[in-house]
């Protein structure tokens, strides 16, 4: 069974970057056909798709974020991270990481996720 | 790229049978049949219950379905019971390796 774990501080400051790491057991994250995702859900509001990697380091993300976000991936120690740079309290939301199965906009592992807020 | 458009809330009794919609344009749940649904119990993880439209994960009980008319992804809950009460997400494929989610309907079992 497959399991994704978000960690990361939960308060960053206006203007400083967002880091956060996904660890993922039960699996390999270099298995052929996944991809590793960000979500995040702003307070009260619906998800939003961040982005996502492959192991082999391709990365696809959401338009809208693009100029700020970077996700990488460290296959020896089973983890991918999300880092987002510039946050304003807009970006107060709870990260969730999750696997994007061989289907596309299809998740079928998720962490479950971490509040992030963004405050001085 | 805008989110899905779904109800934010529905309700039903116990038994009975409720539908969930998500509503995107041509470019995304029109085009691709690639729209999934989430159930949501806050604090928990989410979890997938339909793929590609209509297909249930194993383990997911057949009291839930998918379907799509046009622009128009639903998912149906027929008999319904307690445990159901959730939030639900859909998600669909945008084209260009993106995607979109809706902005989730809480489901109230009465």
């Amino acid at each position: 069974q497959v399991q994704l774990q978000e960690s990361g501080p939960g308060l960053v400051k206006p203007s400083q970057t967002l880091s956060l790491t996904c660890t993922v057991s039960g699996g390999s994250i270099s298995s052929s056909g996944y991809y590793w995702s960000w979500i995040r859900q702003h307070p009260g509001k619906g998800l939003e798709w961040i982005g996502y990697i492959y192991y082999s380091g391709s990365t696809y993300y959401n338009p809208s974020l693009k100029s700020r976000v970077t996700i990488s991936v460290d296959t020896s120690k089973n983890q991918f991270s999300l880092k987002l740079s510039s946050v304003t309290a807009a970006d107060t939301a709870v990260y969730y990481c999750a696997r994007r199965g061989v289907v596309a906009a299809t998740f079928d592992y998720w962490g479950q996720g971490t509040l992030v807020t963004v405050s001085s | 790229q805008s989110a899905l458009t779904q109800p934010a809330s529905v309700s039903g009794s116990p038994g009975q049978s409720i539908t969930i919609s998500c509503t995107g344009t041509s470019s995304d749940v029109g085009t691709y049949n690639l729209v999934s649904w989430y159930q949501h119990h806050p604090g928990k993880a989410p979890k997938l219950m339909i793929f590609e439209g209509s297909k249930r994960p194993s383990g997911v009980s057949n009291r839930f379905s998918g379907s799509k008319s046009d622009n128009t992804a639903s998912l149906t809950i027929s008999g319904l019971q307690a445990e159901d009460e959730a939030d639900y997400f859909c998600c669909s494929y945008a084209g260009s390796s993106t995607l979109v989610f809706g902005g989730g309907t809480k489901l109230t079992v009465l």
